[in-house]
């Protein structure tokens, strides 16, 4: 079945690094990719998603880029700041299978430092 | 507010007793699918509704557990005879009813259901 794995957390970087949160996917068909956040306390918001191969999604500063060849999904920021710290969430659909289910990764803690 | 409406934020409940879990969709929405997450721990998918149909069940625990999206009003998970292992935050999402499968899910805030 399908899978998404990520970087175990928790991630420690201090203000303006850089951030890469790996993901890779299993899938039967041909998915759709997602990067959720979730602040302490709230449900998930939607960060960004790539539907198909050498698709970027961007938002906020974050990117991710849909590698077909290496099934990856990394996310990306160039200079984190202190409320970006949340936990991020991979997370693919695979309508191949005619399941519209969500699969997430365990999730990536990441706190930044000031 | 025009999001993904969950109530109660928090329920607690004791071992034995029912839990009824409700989540309004987004305006516009049609599908509603219910997640469980457990502390520390990803999100699993329990099942998608359509209004009046239950769509995809594959997640849902075989006993114990149901959910519903009736014509009017919102959609009820509901746990009976809970356990302590039943703790854990029950998330809702929606998404538009038409065409594209890619549509993003939006997710409500979340029910932390806890098990004395």
């Amino acid at each position: 079945g399908d899978s998404v794995t990520q970087m175990e957390g928790p991630v420690t970087l201090s203000e303006e690094a850089f951030l890469t949160i790996n993901c890779t996917y299993t899938a039967t068909g041909y998915p759709s990719l997602f990067w959720y956040v979730q602040y302490p306390g709230e449900g998930l918001q939607l960060l960004l998603k790539a539907t198909k191969a050498d698709d970027k999604g961007s938002n906020k500063g974050f990117e991710a880029t849909y590698r077909k060849e290496t099934t990856s999904f990394h996310l990306e920021k160039g200079s984190v700041q202190v409320s970006d710290s949340a936990v991020y969430f991979c997370a693919l659909s695979d309508p191949g299978t005619g399941r519209r289910a969500l699969t997430f990764g365990s999730g990536t803690r990441l706190q930044v430092q000031p | 507010n025009a999001g993904v409406m969950q109530n109660p934020r928090h329920l607690v409940r004791r071992r034995g007793q029912e839990a009824r879990l409700r989540c309004s969709p987004m305006k516009g929405h049609s599908h509603v699918y219910w997640y469980r997450q457990l502390p520390e721990e990803g999100l699993k998918f329990m099942v998608y509704l359509q209004k009046e149909n239950i769509i995809d069940e594959s997640g849902m625990p075989k006993e114990r557990f149901s959910a519903e999206f009736p014509k009017e009003g919102p959609s009820i998970l509901r746990i009976q005879q809970v356990v302590r292992g039943d703790s854990a935050a029950y998330f809702c999402a929606s998404s538009p009813g038409d065409g594209d499968s890619n549509q993003p899910q939006h997710f409500g805030d979340g029910t932390r259901l806890s098990i004395l």
